[in-house]
C-alpha cells in the first residue's frame, strides 16, 4: 500500500529540547516537503527536497533543518523548539511534476 | 505570486442539500488546482485536481469542481451532501514552476452538515 509514514503522531515535549520527526514514503516519490497546519491559516510549506542531497526553504523554515540522506526518508529536526512551533505537521511526497501529493497523517506537536 | 482565497471559514448544509465551497486562486501562469479534505486526526487526501485538460472535474465521493478562467475561481460542489461529508476541505494552487511541488493552501472551510 502506498504510503507516508511520520512518527511520532503526538508530542508533548518543552522549549529547547531538540526533536525529530520522522517521515517515509514508499512510493519511490523523488519530491518531498513538510507543512505546519495553524488555525486560519491553512498549510505552509517550511522544507522542500527534489532530490537525495537537494533541500531548500520552503515559506516558514525559521527553526528548522531537515535532511535527505536516502531518497525514503525526510526528517524534520527542531534543534531548539519554542512554543511558536507547537502546530500540526505534515510530509508529503510527490512523484512528477504537478502531480498530486500523498500526505502523511500528521505529527502534533505541543512545546511547552 | 500565487494565492489561494476560500470564502467562508464554516459552511453549514442540510443533509441531501447542494454542498458549494469556494475558491479563487490567483496565479501568473497557468494554474494546477486541488481540493484536498481532512478528517479529524487524518491527512488530506486529494479529491479532485484541475490539470488543464476538461474544466469540469469529477473527484471521488461525488464531489466535482469547475475550473472557470474569467472568474479565477475553482469552487466545489456536490448535489447532495451526506453526513460522512463533515470535514474540513482545502483548495491549492501548485506553483507550477522551480519548486513544483510547492502547494499554496487556501485557509479551509469546514463543512458541518445536520441531519
Amino acid at each position: 500500500e502506498a504510503q507516508v509514514t511520520q512518527n511520532p503522531r503526538y508530542l508533548i515535549t518543552v522549549t529547547g529540547k531538540k526533536l525529530t520527526v520522522t517521515c517515509s514514503q514508499n512510493m519511490n516519490h523523488e519530491y518531498m516537503s513538510w507543512y505546519r497546519q495553524d488555525p486560519g491559516l491553512g498549510l505552509r510549506q517550511i522544507y522542500y527536497s527534489m532530490n537525495v542531497e537537494v533541500t531548500d526553504k520552503g515559506d516558514v523554515p525559521e527553526g528548522y533543518k531537515v535532511s535527505r540522506k536516502e531518497k525514503r526518508n525526510f526528517p524534520l529536526i527542531l534543534e531548539s523548539p519554542s512554543p511558536n512551533q507547537t502546530s500540526l505537521y505534515f510530509c508529503a511526497s510527490q512523484g512528477q511534476n504537478n502531480q498530486p501529493q500523498h500526505f502523511g497523517d500528521g505529527t502534533r506537536l505541543s512545546i511547552l | 505570486a500565487q494565492s489561494v482565497t476560500q470564502l467562508g471559514s464554516h459552511v453549514s448544509v442540510s443533509e441531501g442539500a447542494l454542498v458549494l465551497l469556494r475558491c479563487n486562486y490567483s496565479s501568473s501562469v497557468p494554474p494546477y488546482l486541488f481540493w484536498y479534505v481532512q478528517y479529524p486526526n487524518q491527512g488530506l487526501q486529494l479529491l479532485l485536481k484541475y490539470t488543464s485538460a476538461a474544466t469540469l472535474v469529477k473527484g471521488i465521493n461525488g464531489f466535482e469542481a469547475e475550473f472557470k478562467k474569467s472568474e479565477t475561481s475553482f469552487h466545489l460542489t456536490k448535489p447532495s451532501a451526506h453526513m460522512s461529508d463533515a470535514a474540513e476541505y482545502f483548495c491549492a494552487v501548485s506553483s507550477g514552476s522551480g519548486n513544483t511541488g510547492k502547494l499554496i493552501f487556501g485557509q479551509g472551510t469546514t463543512l458541518q452538515v445536520k441531519p
